[in-house]
């Protein structure tokens, strides 16, 4: 599985935009990018995914550039309930398996 | 509402005891589950891939005589820790996706808390 790169944390301040990075040189041309978080003490929570398409949902937006290596999970308005970890995950091809980093720390801020 | 449900959401044993976990797929049938374990402040680690009507994949390290997976169904996995230590006291958590597509949505489930005293 292709391995991802995070900051460990970051700041945002309540209202404004969250743009997470997350760095995957090494990616297939065949596997997805996930986007999870986990709340404390509790299991991780589908954000969003994609392929090489930017993707938008009603939690978050996610850009992945052109070349694949890099792509940015926005959350578009962040409240104090989005503060979490953020895992940036490359998938294996037709296993579901998911091998998380460390993750971005998210801390939202009054 | 939760797509994979686990239960019990905290359990307590004594030593030496064995604990079961179960890992339910809702809305879904899945022939492959997962389960990950968590120790405080660190992240997720995959323990073994569950397949159903055959035997689990275990990661290296893992001891597949320690925990026990068994994936009777294709909505249903256990994890059962035998003879338990307060070593294995973590967070345990699965996961499963309706079919092997990896552009389908992987779902887990609320984690388990064992507590081994």
């Amino acid at each position: 599985d292709a391995k991802t790169t995070q900051p460990t944390s970051m700041d945002c301040a309540e209202g404004r935009a969250a743009n997470l990075p997350c760095n995957h040189s090494t990616i297939s041309g065949n596997e997805y990018v996930y986007w999870y978080r986990q709340i404390h003490s509790q299991g991780p929570q589908y954000i969003i995914h994609g392929l090489k398409n930017n993707e938008t949902n009603e939690m978050a937006s996610l850009i992945i550039t052109e070349d694949r290596k890099s792509s940015t999970l926005i959350l578009p308005h962040a409240t104090l309930r989005d503060t979490a970890v953020y895992y940036c995950i490359v998938s294996s091809l037709n296993t579901g398996k998911l091998i998380f980093g460390q993750g971005t720390t998210l801390q939202v801020k009054p | 509402g939760a797509v994979v449900s686990q239960h019990p959401s905290w359990v307590i044993c004594k030593s030496g005891t064995s604990v079961k976990i179960e890992c339910r797929s809702l809305d879904f049938q899945a022939t492959t589950m997962f389960w990950y374990r968590q120790f405080p402040k660190q992240s997720l680690m995959l323990m073994a891939t569950s397949n159903e009507g055959s035997k689990a994949t275990y990661e290296q390290g893992v001891e597949k005589d320690k925990f026990l997976i068994n994936h009777a169904s294709l909505t249903l996995s256990t994890l059962t820790v035998t003879s338990a230590h307060p070593e294995d006291s973590s967070f345990y958590i699965c996961s499963a996706s309706p079919d092997r597509n990896p552009g389908n949505t992987i779902y887990f489930g609320e984690g388990s808390w064992l507590t081994v005293v």
